[in-house]
């Protein structure tokens, strides 16, 4: 299966500062990834698609001014939670799907807290 | 919208097989996946099944699929404590992207 990898794995950062996690694709060129937030004994909730080269899809609810997808390159996707509130504070896992057996692997997650 | 269900929680002794059922109610789900999520981690692929089929077997574990109840289960032969995990089904219609996840089950292997 496809190896997913995430940088930082989890990260501590004051309120009102922006936070940038990476979700690299290491084995095979993804054209989409998918970015999910966990809370707590929660289900995983899907955010946004994002797209290679395009702008990335967002899920009714979810800002796309507070949350900035970037998929500059098929291997590379990140998220950027800007001016970061302690209500941010979640585990964000990344995600893959590789073609064509329409498999889906997800990356080791970023456990963000805000204080 | 779709939704998917699961129990909350399975207890089960080490060496006895573990069943954990999903139900959903999307009629136009075409991939079931099974993941497991053990404690501060990502989710890990165990095994998926197209919706033409009624069961796939793998190694210890085994699905079994009831399309017609729209339900979905894992079957998890000698459980052994290292199978202790949250373990979330999960549906993909066919030509859609967006995957729904389960509430996900909470498995206590006892040693």
């Amino acid at each position: 299966g496809a190896v997913v990898s995430q940088h930082p794995s989890w990260v501590i950062c004051k309120s009102g500062t922006s936070v940038k996690i990476e979700c690299r694709s290491l084995d095979f060129q993804a054209t989409t990834m998918f970015w999910y937030r966990q809370f707590p004994k929660q289900s995983l909730m899907l955010m946004a698609t994002s797209n290679e080269g395009s702008k990335a899809t967002y899920e009714q609810g979810v800002e796309k001014d507070k949350f900035l997808i970037n998929h500059a390159s098929l291997t590379l996707s990140t998220l950027t939670v800007t001016s970061a509130h302690p209500e941010d504070s979640s585990f964000y896992i990344c995600s893959v799907r590789e073609e064509p057996q329409e498999t889906q692997y997800f990356g080791p997650g970023t456990r963000l807290l805000v204080l | 919208g779709e939704d998917v269900e699961q129990s909350l929680f399975l207890s089960v002794r080490e060496g006895d097989s573990s069943v954990i059922n999903c139900t959903y109610t999307d009629s136009s789900s075409t991939y079931l996946y099974w993941y497991k999520q053990e404690p501060g981690a990502g989710l890990q692929l165990l095994t998926y099944i197209f919706s033409n089929m009624d069961m796939k077997q793998d190694q210890r574990l085994t699905v079994l699929l009831n399309k017609k109840d729209k339900h979905l289960s894992l079957r998890i032969a000698d459980t052994q404590t290292g199978d202790s995990a949250i373990y979330f089904c999960a549906e993909r219609p066919g030509g859609y992207q967006k995957v729904t996840f389960g509430t996900g089950t909470k498995l206590q292997v006892i040693p």
